[in-house]
C-alpha cells in the first residue's frame, strides 16, 4: 500500500523464539496501529502509538511489546512466540475520510 | 455481546443485483462508521465512511446510518463479480474513544 510497508510478508518461527515485525510509513502520521486478524474475530487492536516513544495497549496486548523510536517506524515484538500468536498482522495509519490505511500484512506462523 | 456484529455470510447475489450488508453496534456513543473491503489474502481497504444519520452515496455504494437503532448498512448496486470480497464494518468513538472496533466481516459472493 502506498505510504505504508510491512516486513516481513511471511514468517515461520518456532515456539519460544522472539519475533519482530516492522511497519514503515512515509506519510508522517502521528498515530500508528498494530492489529491482528483471526477467523471469526475480525481485526483486534494489539498496541498503538501516538508519537515517538509514546505507545499504549490495545485489547489483545499480552505477549506483545512495541517500540517507536522514529516517526516512520513502529515495531511489534512477540517476546516469546506461542502457537496462539499464529495470525495475520496488519499495521495501520490514519488515512482519508477518517479511516485507516493498512499495510499489506505479515502472515506469521508459530510452529 | 460483540461490540460490532455482522452476519458472517456468505451472502450470495447474482450479478447486477443489489447486495445489502448489515452491521449493528453496541456503544450508543459511537460517532464514526466505516466500511472496508478485503479481498482474500489482501489488506482491508476503506470504501465508505459515514458520520450522521441518513444515506451517503459514492458511485455504486450507499452507506446508511441509523443511530437510534445502532445500525449501519452498505448497499452495493449493480453488483459485479469483482465485488466478491469480505466487507468489514468498523466503528469509532463512544467509550472506546478514538480506537476503532471492527466487526468480523461478511463474505459476499457475486455470481456471474
Amino acid at each position: 500500500d502506498a505510504g505504508i510497508t510491512q516486513s516481513p510478508r511471511h514468517k515461520v518461527t518456532e515456539t519460544g523464539t522472539p519475533v519482530t515485525l516492522r511497519c514503515h510509513q512515509t506519510e508522517n502520521h502521528r498515530y500508528m496501529y498494530w492489529y491482528r486478524q483471526d477467523p471469526g474475530h475480525g481485526l483486534r487492536l494489539i498496541h498503538y502509538s501516538y508519537g515517538v516513544k509514546d505507545t499504549d495497549k490495545g485489547e489483545v496486548s499480552d505477549g506483545y511489546s512495541v517500540s517507536r523510536s522514529k516517526t516512520e517506524d513502529f515495531l511489534l515484538t512477540l517476546e516469546s512466540a506461542t502457537s496462539s500468536q499464529t495470525s495475520v498482522y496488519f499495521c495501520a495509519i490514519s488515512g482519508g475520510q477518517g479511516g485507516y490505511t493498512f499495510g499489506s500484512g505479515t502472515r506469521l506462523t508459530v510452529v | 455481546q460483540k461490540e460490532v456484529e455482522q452476519n458472517s455470510g456468505p451472502l450470495s447475489v447474482p450479478e447486477g443485483a443489489i447486495a445489502s450488508l448489515n452491521c449493528t453496534y453496541s456503544d450508543r456513543g459511537s460517532q464514526s462508521f466505516f466500511w472496508y473491503r478485503q479481498y482474500s489474502g489482501k489488506s482491508p481497504e476503506l470504501i465508505m465512511s459515514i458520520y450522521s444519520n441518513g444515506d451517503k452515496e459514492d458511485g455504486r455504494f450507499t452507506a446508511q446510518l441509523n443511530k437510534a437503532s445502532q445500525y449501519v448498512s452498505l448497499l452495493i448496486r449493480d453488483s459485479q463479480p469483482s465485488d466478491s470480497a469480505t466487507y468489514l464494518c468498523a466503528v469509532t468513538g463512544g467509550t472506546g474513544g478514538f480506537k476503532t472496533i471492527f466487526g468480523a466481516g461478511t463474505r459476499l459472493f457475486v455470481k456471474a
